[in-house]
């Protein structure tokens, strides 16, 4: 399968708990993006990175999140001290190149986060 | 502030009627425009695109969508909607300027029978 890959799919913690959601790119995308889904609600933008690099990170909370893309290995994005209202569905998009020059990017599947 | 609007949370139509979904953009350079589709528990998918050239832009599905600069809008259209087509569909923005893509709050569109 050579499309975005995230996991877990689904993810259960408790309130205080960390969160920690992967992200496999398309094989020779090497730029990646997170956006949160909540219940109801369009896809917010959260962060956007390259390899090593964090382009874009205005979409992030200032507190309790984070998010790398190693240069090796999936883009990780964290949530520490989970609340509530994290609850959400986290998607992560990659794209061959950085915007505007496609203009396109490609979505795994989501992580659903349900944090009790 | 640069945005995207859909109208219409939930869009309801017959099986067979014609299928129309709204959305709109703020700015006065025309951005990419683009529609994606979700369905249940899955990831978006790209149905089409705007980014220069011809206004009328087809996509996958039967689905296309016109860029009317004048009006800042790009609304989707289906001539025939078919069971299939039951899930939420994004209208996104990319400017210019911008590193990232902005997406509409979404419309859910069912079909009856």
């Amino acid at each position: 399968n050579a499309g975005v890959m995230q996991n877990p799919r689904h993810l259960v913690r408790r309130r205080g708990q960390e969160a920690r959601l992967r992200c496999s790119p398309m094989k020779g995308h090497s730029h990646v993006y997170w956006y949160r889904q909540l219940p109801e609600e369009g896809l917010k933008f959260m962060v956007y990175l390259q390899k090593e690099n964090i382009i874009d990170e205005s979409g992030m909370p200032k507190e309790r999140f984070s998010a790398e893309f190693p240069k090796e290995g999936p883009s990780i994005l964290r949530i520490q001290q989970v609340v509530r209202g994290d609850s959400a569905a986290y998607f992560c998009a990659s794209s061959p190149s950085g915007m505007p020059n496609t203009g396109e990017l490609f979505f795994g599947e989501g992580s659903r986060l349900t944090v009790l | 502030a640069q945005s995207v609007t859909q109208l219409g949370s939930h869009v309801s139509v017959s099986e067979g009627a014609l299928v129309l979904l709204r959305c709109n953009y703020s700015s006065s350079v025309p951005p990419y425009l683009f529609w994606y589709v979700q369905y249940p528990n899955q990831g978006l998918q790209l149905l089409l695109k705007y980014t220069t050239g011809a206004t009328l832009v087809k996509g996958i599905n039967g689905f296309e969508a016109e860029f009317k600069k004048s009006e800042t809008s790009f609304h989707l259209t289906k001539p025939s909607a078919h069971m299939s087509d039951a899930a939420e569909y994004f209208c996104a923005v990319l400017y210019s300027s911008a590193s990232k893509i902005i997406f509409g709050s979404g419309t859910r569109l069912s079909i009856r029978p």
